[in-house]
């Protein structure tokens, strides 16, 4: 089957930095992304992942791990525009490498305190 | 250049109508997805479509169904209208299909049935 898993809410302070954590399960993994949903808004591409590692994108950054099925998404430098939520999707082409389906975990809500 | 537009923004129906909701994607974007997003389940893919073929589906039930033009602009249809229909309709769209397209997403559909 399919499942996505990311904490419900995060809360930080303004300056900091926070780790925000993705798990997946999937049939046939093929890419990772970060979308960012300020509230009443479209989500908005931040990142994408298909190899293992590290990519860094100015204050976020977004890691993977393909054997884990592991993915986190990593803002510095906390700024309060920076209070939305971060959704989690991974491209998934099923087990036959039949489907092309993008599956969104249910985002995490990050509030920035000052 | 312009977003992805989606029409009309708000709507209010009743149980048992039907409702049609548009999407024109960025110019030059051949692919067009649809996403049910709602509190309880956050967003959930309803169907993909690609030079006018759908090609991919979510587990939604036949009353959703969407067609897609020779233009590229897409509209989704949902029939037999229920309460739990009511949700917010995002529109994607990404210049082809593939390892890492980006989707862009459209404003969305709030759709409120009562």
């Amino acid at each position: 089957g399919q499942n996505i898993d990311q904490p419900t809410e995060m809360t930080a302070t303004e300056g900091a930095i926070v780790q925000i954590n993705c798990t997946y399960q999937t049939s046939g993994f093929n890419g990772l992304f970060w979308y960012q949903q300020h509230a009443g808004e479209a989500p908005t591409f931040l990142s994408y992942n298909v190899l293992d590692g590290l990519e860094e994108k100015g204050r976020f950054s977004s890691f993977l791990s393909r054997s884990k099925g592991y993915s986190y998404l990593l803002l510095k430098e906390l700024q309060m525009k920076d209070s939305a939520s971060y959704l989690c999707a991974v491209r998934d082409l099923g087990r036959m490498n039949r489907d092309d389906k993008i599956i969104f975990g249910k985002g995490t809500r990050l509030h920035i305190l000052p | 250049k312009a977003g992805v537009t989606q029409t009309p923004r708000y709507l209010i129906k009743t149980r048992g109508q039907q409702v049609t909701l548009s999407c024109s994607p960025i110019s030059g974007h051949r692919s067009v997805s649809w996403y049910q997003q709602t509190p309880g389940q956050g967003l959930q893919f309803l169907f993909e479509y690609f030079s006018e073929t759908q090609r991919n589906k979510g587990n939604f039930p036949g009353r959703f169904s969407g067609r897609q033009f020779s233009n590229s602009r897409s509209e989704m249809n949902v029939s037999t209208l229920e309460l739990g229909d009511s949700a917010l309709y995002l529109c994607a769209s990404s210049l082809d299909r593939g390892l890492g397209e980006t989707q862009y997403f459209g404003p969305g559909t709030r759709l409120l049935v009562l």
